[in-house]
């Protein structure tokens, strides 16, 4: 079965500092879409960056960015000037091969005021 | 645009009742998916509907799960004869997509379930 690994279960970061959450996959397809999504306490899941595979760049949003390595399935996520507002679950996700998205375990990101 | 809404949001129901979920999915939406997400998981995929047709299903999802998108509007999960393993937070999302890749899925709040 194709899985998601986040191989963090939890991570601390100090605010205003950077910190990168890790995410490898193992997907049969050669074209698809890799997500972040972010899922704070008793909240709803949000989606935070979306990277396409056939894509070279690797997808920015504001503070939010991914460096993606097809060849070697990782998909990591940075996150710069980290702000309180960011302590949340952080889930990776990419799709198997009946296109389906599997997701990670999850990372939880806290934020050290 | 409300975004995708769920009711009820929370249900306590006794061991062997019946329940019923809904969840509304942005207007526009084809497709929406329903998930379960247990305590520190990320969501597992149950099944999803393109429009009114229900094209995939979880092969973990037993025979006493049954979904239904009427009319390609809004969609019930419905679990009989409860068990304590089927408490978990069952989660919808809906999308706008005609490509076979799974795009960008919009989630709504969640039904926490808890069976007695």
């Amino acid at each position: 079965a194709q899985t998601v690994t986040q191989s963090q279960p939890e991570m601390s970061v100090q605010e205003a500092e950077t910190v990168t959450l890790s995410c490898t996959y193992d997907t049969s397809e050669s074209d698809y879409y890799l997500f972040w999504y972010k899922q704070p306490p008793s909240r709803q899941m949000i989606l935070v960056i979306r990277q396409e595979a056939y894509k070279q760049q690797n997808a920015t949003e504001n503070r939010f960015s991914v460096n993606f390595q097809k060849a070697a399935k990782s998909f990591s996520l940075k996150i710069s000037d980290s702000q309180l507002g960011d302590a949340a679950m952080y889930f990776c996700a990419s799709p198997n091969s009946n296109y389906q998205l599997i997701w990670g375990a999850g990372t939880k990101l806290i934020i050290k005021p | 645009d409300t975004g995708v809404s769920q009711d009820p949001r929370h249900k306590i129901t006794k061991r062997g009742q019946n329940v019923t979920f809904r969840c509304d999915p942005i207007s526009e939406h084809n497709r929406l998916y329903w998930y379960r997400q247990t305590l520190g998981q990320g969501p597992e995929f149950l099944t999803y509907f393109q429009n009114e047709a229900q094209l995939e299903k979880s092969r973990l999802l037993s025979d006493r799960f049954s979904a239904e998108r009427p009319k390609g509007s809004f969609s019930t999960l419905e679990i009989q004869r409860t068990e304590q393993g089927d408490s978990a937070m069952y989660l919808c999302a809906s999308s706008f997509s005609w490509e076979a890749l799974p795009d960008t899925q919009y989630f709504g709040p969640g039904t926490r379930l808890t069976v007695l």
